[in-house]
């Protein structure tokens, strides 16, 4: 398995209250991305980076912020978790090109109460 | 924009028997085109890939052909065993950033 590691693994949050997951990655890949998961929706891109300090917005970022201050951790923030971003998040990296897979996280499930 | 459309599950198989699980797309170019396997508490693999027309892409006996005529990239395995229970998802690729464009996902049981 690619080196990835999302931290927490679950988390339980109540409403209004800022969150922070991390995604580390061993593979000094140049781009690392963030989904989340839903059902009936696949995977949906929030953020995503190709590169430190490098980073743009994907399908569903509303309410989300990233940063990126080193290649291996990519840290996604949501400033006042509301219940609709209740999801499950995947983290993935990518070497780059239309041709390169991408190699994902375990996942943060994430619950806003 | 770009969507991919799969057909919605659970697809219930008994052991041995074939699998189909229909994809297509939409998008404005050509894309590359992947499906990705996800077992129950893990993340997305890659499952397969093919990147130009009438590419076929393979693994683990799965097997999907890149047809531009009809839009489609239909994952195909001749023989499913219980282990093959999963969610996959098939997604295309447009840009050098290689963000993909999933569809909706399809579970997958099969009973032994």
């Amino acid at each position: 398995d690619a080196g990835i590691t999302q931290s927490p693994r679950h988390k339980v949050t109540e409403t209004g209250t800022p969150v922070t997951l991390r995604c580390h990655q061993t593979e000094n890949h140049r781009y690392m991305y963030w989904y989340r998961q839903d059902p009936g929706h696949g995977l949906r891109l929030i953020h995503y980076s190709y590169g430190v300090k490098d980073t743009d917005k994907g399908e569903v970022s509303d309410g989300y912020s990233v940063s990126r201050s080193k290649t291996e951790d990519f840290l996604l923030t949501l400033e006042s978790a509301t219940s609709s971003q209740t999801s499950v998040y995947f983290c993935a990296i990518s070497q780059g090109g239309g041709n390169s897979p991408l190699h994902f996280g375990n996942g943060t499930r994430l619950t806003v109460t | 924009g770009n969507s991919v459309t799969q057909m919605e599950g659970p697809v219930t198989l008994s052991e041995e028997a074939f699998l189909t699980i229909n994809c297509t797309y939409t998008a404005t170019g050509y894309p590359s085109l992947f499906w990705y396997v996800q077992y129950p508490g893990e993340g997305l693999q890659l499952l397969l890939k093919a990147t130009k027309a009438d590419d076929k892409g393979s693994n683990k006996g799965f097997e999907a052909t890149y047809r531009k005529e009809t839009t489609s990239f239909h994952l195909e395995k001749g023989s499913v065993q219980v282990s093959d229970s999963a969610v996959y998802f098939c997604a295309l690729s447009m840009e050098a950033g290689n963000m993909l464009t999933f569809g909706g996902g399809t579970r997958l049981m099969v009973k032994p």
